[in-house]
């Protein structure tokens, strides 16, 4: 069955760094784009970013556009979301999905990973 | 890229019909007919309730259904059973090829009366 599953989330201080990760089963990895969508405590979800499945394409919502990278290892079924000049802003659950690029849409998400960022 | 706009609460009784409207620009919602639909419980991840403004995915009971008119897109959930409550949430592909982006709305808590 198709699964996602994220990890790397953590309390960390404003202006810090971390990075999450995401692994794929259960599908041919390469056949999707990968996003991650984010939901800050009572709060609703916010795209965050999107890898395409080769790679070469990468975009980002205007919140996190110069701070967040996104990218992929496709020998490792991995995406990766590199997080830095953290703000308490960015606290919030991460999930990675996903995505159909015929559709636009999300039909699988991971359980998330919960990222902190205070001092 | 603003969040789309969601009523924040709907409620309906066992057996009856609800209607959560999403309501963007023709950037988004009245641009393309990529608009998606997502349950989601407490404390669970958002599961895929409708694509392409109208269809369900396997698994999704017939009594989901999505449509659109301009620039605002409508879940409607009929035969209302307790398992539904939940929040709801749009979401809109928008922009262009070389600038995409995915915008969801602010989300709608179904309470089951």
């Amino acid at each position: 069955q198709v699964q996602l599953v994220e990890s790397g989330g953590d309390v960390v201080q404003p202006g810090g760094s971390l990075t999450l990760s995401c692994v794929g089963s259960g599908f041919t990895f390469t056949d999707y784009g990968i996003h991650w969508v984010r939901q800050a405590p009572g709060k609703g979800l916010e795209w965050v970013a999107v890898v395409w499945y080769d790679g070469r394409d990468k975009f980002y919502g205007d919140s996190v556009k110069g701070r967040f990278t996104i990218s992929r290892d496709n020998s490792k079924d991995t995406v990766q979301l590199q997080m830095n000049s953290l703000r308490a802003e960015d606290t919030a659950v991460y999930y990675c999905a996903r995505g159909r690029s015929s559709t636009q849409d999300f039909d699988f998400w991971g359980q998330g990973t919960l990222v902190t960022v205070s001092s | 890229q603003s969040a789309l706009t969601q009523p924040r609460s709907v409620s309906g009784s066992p057996g009856q019909s609800v209607t959560i409207s999403c309501t963007g620009t023709g950037r988004d919602v009245g641009g393309y007919s990529y608009v998606s639909w997502y349950q989601q419980r407490p404390g669970k991840a958002p599961k895929f309730m409708i694509y392409d403004v109208n269809k369900r995915p396997s698994g999704v009971p017939d009594r989901f259904s999505g449509s659109k008119s301009g620039n605002t897109a409508s879940l409607r959930i009929s035969g209302l059973q307790a398992e539904d409550e939940a929040h709801y949430y749009c979401c809109a592909y928008g922009g262009t090829y070389t600038f995409p982006y995915w915008v969801f709305g602010g989300g709608t808590q179904l309470t089951v009366l």
